[in-house]
């Protein structure tokens, strides 16, 4: 079965401090996508990794991928609030499909 | 670029009723693919169009199908509504069956009743 973990599921930390968020595959893929989705909003597309070892860096998020680990992480380096929301990450296996992990809620505290 | 429109935003049916939802994607894309995503199953893929076939489906009774038009606009239909198909309801588009980057749009929020 297609799994796609994430952890942790809900994460609450204070503002300026740094964190990680981890999104376990258990097939091949050879990309992998990190989504953010605010309350009540759709989802909004932070990075794609498309090869091992490829690492993002958006403001203060940072994306990698080891797709021999299977394993890609989310760091957030300096929290804000505003990176209040739930992150997503997707793998796309050769069905093409989107499998999507369980979904991490970031509460950013003032 | 306009972004991925659907419609209705917001929808309240009773048990047995049956419902369409619709998606307009991104000019120029031409793959469609519907989630629906609710607190306990999280996002669970439903189908992905392109070129008006369905490429691919997820693990969702007959009562959830879907089309899509020429141009490339789609549609999904669930008949005989259940107190469980409330959900929110995302459609995405891409450019093509790649798996590249899905654009998903503000989604339609079913509840039934």
């Amino acid at each position: 079965e297609l799994k796609v973990e994430q952890n942790p599921l809900f994460l609450s930390m204070q503002e300026g401090k740094n964190y990680t968020i981890y999104c376990n595959y258990s097939t091949t893929s050879d990309r992998l996508y990190w989504y953010r989705q605010d309350p009540g909003k759709s989802l909004e597309s932070l990075f794609v990794l498309l090869s091992n070892g490829a690492v993002k860096q958006e403001g203060r998020l940072m994306a990698s991928l080891d797709t021999k680990a299977r394993l890609s992480t989310l760091h957030i380096t300096a929290a804000v609030h505003d990176l209040s929301a739930t992150y997503f990450c997707a793998v796309v296996p050769g069905t093409y499909k989107y499998i999507f992990g369980t979904g991490t809620r970031l509460k950013v505290l003032a | 670029k306009a972004g991925v429109t659907q419609t209705p935003r917001y929808l309240i049916k009773t048990r047995g009723q049956q419902v369409t939802l619709s998606c307009s994607p991104i000019s120029g894309h031409r793959s469609v693919s519907w989630y629906q995503q609710t607190p306990g199953q999280g996002l669970q893929f439903l189908f992905e169009y392109f070129s008006e076939t369905q490429r691919n489906k997820g693990n969702f009774p007959g009562r959830f199908s879907g089309r899509q038009f020429s141009n490339s606009r789609s549609e999904m239909n669930v008949s005989t509504l259940e107190l469980g198909d409330s959900a929110l309801y995302l459609c995405a588009s891409s450019p093509d069956l790649l798996g590249g980057t899905q654009y998903f749009g503000p989604g339609t929020r079913l509840l039934v009743l």
